[in-house]
């Protein structure tokens, strides 16, 4: 099955500075990235998504990088603000596999980032 | 509000007993997933749902755990027999069901089991 490793767990950047966020995948049939926002005690909310016909989207202040070739996806946040401390997941999505009946078109987690904006 | 909603949000329940869990995903669409989240993990993938065929369940949905979609709309999660290890946030999601599609979660239901 598919496996997703994110790094760092934890990330302390100043107010204004910008974030980088990793992540790497094994299953090379994955062909869908978004990225999750964790407030504590709150629902993941999807901030971004990027699809595997695509090197890179950006929404504001906020991109997606994708390399197929070397399975590794990245979230960068520019301009950071205080509300942007919270914890980001990664996740992966291998497409079902309509043949077996079987395989989950679910999402494959990473561990999570928590992210922390210095005033 | 037409995201997913879940219910209870909270439940605290003596080890042995057993809970239940809905969850109403957003109107139409197809795929209803359940997740479990433990403090300081990414959510796991539990099993889903296309339409009211239960299509996948991950091995760590033991045999005291059961979910249904009986008319391929709302869906309950039942955990006999609860034991301290089952506590955890039960996260409920939703998609339309094509490949690839957005997931939404909803607040989850925060299970502490005593």
């Amino acid at each position: 099955g598919e496996n997703v490793e994110q790094h760092p767990s934890t990330l302390s950047v100043q107010e204004g500075d910008s974030a980088v966020i990793k992540c790497t995948y094994s299953d090379s049939a994955s062909n869908y990235f978004p990225w999750y926002k964790q407030e504590l005690g709150k629902r993941p909310q999807l901030i971004i998504d990027i699809r595997s016909n695509v090197g890179e989207k950006k929404d504001q202040r906020i991109a997606v990088t994708l390399n197929k070739t070397a399975k590794h996806f990245s979230l960068h946040i520019t301009e950071t603000q205080p509300e942007d401390s919270a914890v980001y997941f990664c996740a992966a999505s291998t497409p079902l596999d309509l043949y077996s009946g079987g395989g989950a078109d679910g999402l494959t987690f990473g561990k999570g980032t928590h992210l922390i904006i210095q005033p | 509000d037409t995201g997913v909603s879940q219910d209870p949000r909270h439940k605290i329940t003596k080890r042995g007993q057993n809970v239940t869990f809905r969850c109403d995903p957003i109107s139409e669409h197809n795929r209803l997933y359940w997740y479990r989240q433990t403090l300081g993990q990414g959510p796991e993938f539990l099993t889903y749902f296309q339409n009211e065929a239960q299509l996948e369940k991950s091995r760590l949905l033991s045999d005291r755990f059961s979910a249904e979609r009986p008319k391929g709309s709302f869906s309950t999660l039942e955990i006999q027999r609860t034991e301290q290890g089952d506590s955890a946030m039960y996260l409920c999601a939703s998609s339309e069901g094509t490949e690839g599609n957005t997931i939404y979660f909803g607040e989850g239901s925060w299970l502490t089991v005593v």
